[in-house]
């Protein structure tokens, strides 16, 4: 069975704070997915970013980076300088490898408020 | 290009009553979705679909129906509605192929409130 543990409920940060937003998982197969999705307030879901389990490269984009650790089984993202449009709702999310049930695992979110 | 929407946007019923919410997806993808959002509960599914005229359960499927009769709608049905379905609905959409599992494509959401 896979699993998602988002442990951080909420956090409140300063507008030019960094803030990395924890995500840990459990599964089983040897190849799996990892996603970054994000929901404004606004109410959509957004995807953020797809690691491939084989791929333990960090990867950067602009202010967001990933910490892939498939030693801890964890996904962390980083988001440095944050800004008020970074508030939202992040979600992680696991999925097994392509074929038969392709059912994602979500975690429960974690709520990032970003103050002016 | 709309990629996936979702009808209603909002809807309040009564409870006891029926409805049923449209996720319509035109980027011809195998694999749809139904979730609940639920206040610190996070996403939770409902039911799935690997293909149209194939349906299955998902986490929490109690008090809904499905049905994937055209392989980009998917609709899915309460047909007595209870005050413990008040949620925010959300379709998605996804394609898993050879290339791995890709992300899902979400809909805005549908609102319901069940008085």
């Amino acid at each position: 069975a896979q699993k998602v543990t988002q442990a951080q409920t909420e956090i409140s940060v300063v507008e030019k704070e960094d803030v990395t937003l924890d995500c840990v998982y459990e599964t089983r197969d040897t190849t799996y997915y990892l996603f970054w999705y994000k929901q404004p307030p606004s109410g959509e879901l957004v995807f953020l970013i797809r690691r491939n389990s084989f791929d333990e490269q960090n990867e950067i984009s602009g202010r967001y980076s990933w910490n892939f650790q498939k030693s801890t089984s964890s996904f962390n993202f980083t988001i440095t300088a944050s800004q008020v449009v970074d508030s939202a709702v992040y979600f992680c999310a696991l999925s097994p490898p392509s074929g038969g049930s392709y059912i994602p695992t979500f975690g429960r979110g974690t709520s990032l408020i970003v103050h002016p | 290009n709309a990629g996936v929407t979702q009808t209603p946007k909002f809807r309040v019923l009564k409870t006891g009553q029926s409805m049923t919410l449209l996720c319509a997806q035109d980027m011809n993808h195998e694999y749809m979705y139904w979730y609940r959002q639920d206040p610190g509960m996070g996403l939770r599914l409902i039911h799935y679909s690997v293909g149209e005229g194939t349906t299955a359960k998902g986490e929490v499927p109690d008090g809904y129906n499905v049905s994937r009769l055209k392989k980009q709608n998917f609709l899915l049905g309460l047909e007595s509605a209870a005050p413990s379905q008040t949620s925010v609905y959300f379709c998605a959409s996804s394609y898993s192929g050879p290339t791995g599992s890709l992300p899902q494509h979400f809909g805005d959401g549908t609102r319901l409130s069940i008085l």
